[in-house]
């Protein structure tokens, strides 16, 4: 089975904070990518990557960067944390090819940002 | 402009009876559908999709329907188990695939009673 694996299940942090947000799959998938999910706004990205060192901005990619140094590892970064930030984070990863026909995604880190 | 809407926020079912979660859409250019579901403290996972050339994908007690004339796709759970219970997620897509094509729905809680 795919695993995807979020280093943090929960996290608190400041305003003004840099944060730093891992991801690791283990099934060599080309594409990952980061959602956030909102109640009432669903899932929405905020940035993918097909490959490594290349990355694409989602819908919201404002207030965030990236990481893909590793096939394996995605990184999602607040530079500056703001309390609008506070969210459930989403990782996935899909194989090649149409990487819309099944996502695999982590089981979330809870962002507080006070 | 949420292109994807799931007007329930929830819905509870007795065991052994239908569930019947909905989805409706706006860009008649989606071609290709799905549903994810999410258990709490976990990522979402696949559960079924359609491509638009269809009307009908079953798998075990899952069954999607797609309308594509009113935009609208309907997932049914027979007979519905307490283990069904968690947040249902429909999304689609435009083919060509790319990740900025995917678009999630707002969800549908669905709780089944023993």
């Amino acid at each position: 089975d795919v695993k995807v694996t979020q280093s943090s299940r929960y996290l608190v942090k400041r305003t003004g904070e840099k944060v730093f947000l891992e991801c690791v799959q283990d099934m060599d998938h080309e594409n990952m990518f980061w959602y956030r999910q909102d109640p009432g706004l669903g899932l929405r990205l905020i940035y993918f990557s097909y490959d490594v060192k290349m990355k694409e901005k989602g819908d919201i990619p404002e207030g965030y960067s990236v990481s893909r140094e590793k096939k394996e590892r995605f990184s999602l970064i607040l530079e500056s944390a703001s309390t609008n930030q506070t969210s459930m984070y989403l990782c996935a990863s899909s194989p090649p090819g149409r990487i819309n026909e099944k996502l695999f995604f982590g089981s979330g880190t809870q962002l507080s940002v006070l | 402009d949420q292109q994807v809407k799931q007007n329930s926020p929830s819905l509870s079912v007795q065991e052994g009876r239908i569930s019947i979660l909905n989805c409706d859409y706006t860009n008649s250019m989606f071609d290709y559908f799905l549903w994810y579901k999410k258990y709490p403290a976990e990522g979402p996972t696949f559960l079924i999709s359609i491509s638009s050339i269809k009307d009908k994908n079953e798998d075990g007690r899952f069954t999607v329907f797609l309308n594509k004339s009113a935009k609208h796709l309907s997932l049914h759970i027979v007979p519905s188990q307490p283990g069904d219970s968690a947040v249902y997620f429909c999304a689609a897509s435009v083919t060509p695939t790319g990740a900025n094509n995917l678009f999630f729905g707002t969800g549908t809680r669905l709780t089944v009673i023993p």
